[in-house]
């Protein structure tokens, strides 16, 4: 079951613009990534933050993390035409066994040249 | 090489068919997974693979059959498919599933199969 919910579901901004998604989940985590998919393709990834951690910077690519609302955002500044893409949060559930990433329902992005 | 590796690109096969998915990776990765992702939906976990051993099957139907023949290896065998299995299905390896610090996971294109 994915227990990750994004909003919006949708964002469609300008060249240059910043852009947040947002994501929230159930259970507690170990860690918290963001994905990126181009059409049709594989997902790539692009940062992790871990529990402890509040904020992290990669790049134009700044994550945050609240645990006590269980939410995280991405935010992509200075956006470009080549950001278009799906862009999925993905939780590293605690767990006795095993680790499994549970993705969120995605963020569709385009950025309008 | 930083690369997932997947085969075929494409793939139409008939309710009867036998055919098998191929997944490689040469990162030394011990974790290897299969996902599933329908259109305008986030990928969905099938199994998960530690260290060549079958740790997570989520309930997956048998007439999906997944195989590893070694670490660098993992195959996703088909049998008498329906047509709501057509989808993207995406291979994924991750450095070492017990250490939760580091399993960011990288990904293959995927291999885009439609049942008639």
């Amino acid at each position: 079951s994915q227990q990750g919910e994004e909003d919006p579901q949708a964002l469609s901004i300008q060249e240059g613009e910043n852009a947040t998604m947002n994501c929230s989940y159930k259970t507690s985590i170990n860690n918290l990534q963001w994905y990126r998919q181009n059409s049709g393709r594989g997902l790539v990834h692009l940062i992790l933050i871990r529990s402890n951690e509040r904020e992290k910077h990669s790049g134009r690519l700044r994550v945050t993390l609240d645990t006590s609302k269980k939410s995280s955002s991405l935010l992509i500044t200075a956006s470009r035409a080549a950001d278009t893409a799906s862009y999925f949060c993905a939780t590293d559930e605690e767990q006795t066994s095993g680790s499994r990433l549970t993705f969120g329902e995605g963020t569709q992005l385009t950025v309008n040249p | 090489d930083t690369e997932v590796t997947q085969t075929p690109k494409h793939l139409v096969m008939g309710m009867t068919n036998k055919k098998s998915l191929k997944c490689e990776q040469h990162m030394g990765h011990r974790a290897m997974y299969w996902y599933k992702q329908k259109a305008k939906k986030p990928p969905e976990l099938m199994f998960v693979y530690s260290y060549e051993k079958l740790s997570i099957n989520e309930s997956v139907p048998s007439r999906f059959s997944p195989e590893c023949p070694n670490s660098s290896l993992l195959n996703l065998h088909l049998h008498a498919l329906q047509p709501e299995d057509s989808a993207l299905y995406l291979c994924a390896s991750s450095q070492d599933e017990e250490r939760t610090s580091y399993n960011e996971q990288f990904f293959g294109p995927g291999t885009r199969l439609t049942v008639l």
